[in-house]
């Protein structure tokens, strides 16, 4: 079965700055896609980006990257200039290819300080 | 574009009651994924619906079950309550390719007493 582990219950960040969201994941496929959500207080999940794992090019949206590590099946979330509104629990997720349902990662509380 | 509808926002059931919980997905959205979300046990996926049939399915016992509807509406119902099963109950849609985005709805927030 495949798992995602985040080792960061908690991340706190000064506004403006830069922040590193960790995951790692274990599968034995090599079709696959991962994802950060972002579930702020309101509960409603929100996609922040997505990477498919054939594609060796890092996703970037806008202030948020990812740094894919396919070997080392790292991938971590970078949140630039952060912003009070980026406050929330961040999931790294894994979906295998062909298939719906993703497979969560505990979660990281994102505190950003004013 | 109207998003995800989950009803109702909140429940409370006694232990033993069984449960229905609706899931109205984005118009044109075909794919219906439920998850469960507690504070011991995080986010499990619980299964996904695609065209009125279970295209994928969790590790969740029996009592758990869904289905969905010529119209894409899905439900997910569960049996025989326990204190175990208070959760947020997310439900997600996503068009008809596999992998794409999901879109979240804001869940039902289930107590059993």
């Amino acid at each position: 079965a495949q798992t995602v582990t985040q080792s960061q219950p908690e991340m706190s960040v000064q506004e403006a700055e830069t922040v590193t969201l960790s995951c790692t994941y274990d599968t034995s496929e090599s079709d696959y896609y991962l994802f950060w959500y972002k579930q702020p207080p309101s509960r409603q999940m929100i996609l922040v980006i997505r990477q498919e794992a054939y594609k060796q090019q890092n996703a970037t949206e806008n202030r948020f990257s990812v740094n894919f590590q396919k070997a080392a099946k790292s991938f971590s979330l970078k949140i630039s200039d952060s912003q009070l509104g980026d406050a929330a629990m961040y999931f790294c997720a894994y979906e295998e290819g062909g298939a719906d349902g993703l497979t969560f990662g505990k979660g990281t509380h994102l505190i950003i300080q004013p | 574009k109207a998003g995800v509808t989950q009803t109702p926002r909140y429940l409370i059931k006694t232990r033993g009651q069984q449960v229905t919980l609706s899931c109205s997905p984005i118009s044109g959205h075909r794919s219906v994924s439920w998850y469960q979300q507690t504070p011991g046990q995080g986010l499990q996926f619980l299964f996904e619906y695609f065209s009125e049939t279970q295209r994928n399915k969790g590790n969740f016992p029996g009592r758990f079950s869904g289905r969905q509807f010529s119209n894409s509406r899905s439900e997910m119902n569960v049996s025989t309550l326990e204190l175990g099963d208070s959760a947020l109950y997310l439900c997600a849609s996503s068009g008809g390719t596999v992998n794409t985005e999901a879109f979240f709805g804001q869940g039902t927030r289930l107590t059993v007493v």
